[in-house]
């Protein structure tokens, strides 16, 4: 298995708090990939990096923002937590080209905003 | 703009019977994709990929899937399902030169019953 760790794994907060997903990875892998999982929506695209300090958005990237300050670690931030970000978030990684690689998923963090 | 559709949300199927799980992309450009599997409480697992070159690809766990660019399908198959099967089932589509940026299908549960 791909080294990727996901901290919390689980998380409860109220709307209206900050709150910041971990993923760290051993395999320094330069891309790395933020998604969110809803039911009938499979998997869609945050924010992603394609290396320290470079962060671009994906396709619902609003409400969130990313940070990216050593090849291991990538931080999602939700810097107003609302119940429409209640979900289960996933971070990949991919080797150095990006281009047709395969992504390798951690084992997500499932967040709740009540 | 890319898009993927599972065309079907939920496959219930007998032990040892044959299933196809259908995939349907748009793009107008050359595109590469993927199949994944989530077991229930886990990060997403490669199946199969197809890159380029000949059209069935074969993966992991005795699956299966084809390529059809004019029918623009990627279609995965197994001939004999097992109650370890059961999970939900993601096809990915990727363009090149996105920086490996994926679009996931909604996603397929496949339900083995004995």
């Amino acid at each position: 298995d791909a080294g990727i760790t996901q901290s919390p794994r689980h998380k409860v907060t109220e709307t209206g708090t900050p709150v910041t997903l971990r993923c760290h990875q051993t395999e320094n892998h330069r891309y790395m990939y933020w998604y969110r999982q809803d039911p009938g929506h499979g998997l869609r695209l945050i924010h992603y990096s394609y290396g320290v300090k470079d962060t671009d958005k994906g396709e619902v990237s609003d409400g969130y923002s990313v940070s990216r300050s050593k090849t291991e670690d990538f931080l999602l931030t939700l810097e107003s937590a609302t119940s429409s970000q209640t979900s289960v978030y996933f971070c990949a990684i991919s080797e150095s080209s990006g281009n047709h690689n395969e992504q390798f998923f951690g084992p997500g963090t499932r967040l709740t905003v009540l | 703009a890319q898009s993927v559709t599972q065309l079907d949300s939920q496959v219930p199927v007998f032990e040892e019977a044959p299933v196809e799980l259908r995939c349907n992309y748009s793009s107008s450009v050359s595109v590469y994709l993927f199949w994944y599997v989530q077991y229930p409480n886990q990060g997403l697992q490669l199946l199969l990929k197809y890159l380029s070159g000949s059209t069935l690809v074969k993966g992991i766990n005795g699956f299966e899937a084809e390529f059809n660019k004019s029918q623009t399908s990627f279609h995965l198959r197994k001939p004999s399902v097992h109650i370890s099967d059961t999970a939900e089932y993601f096809c990915a589509v990727g363009r090149y030169n996105q920086g490996g940026k994926l679009i996931f299908g909604q996603g397929t549960e496949l339900s083995v019953k004995p």
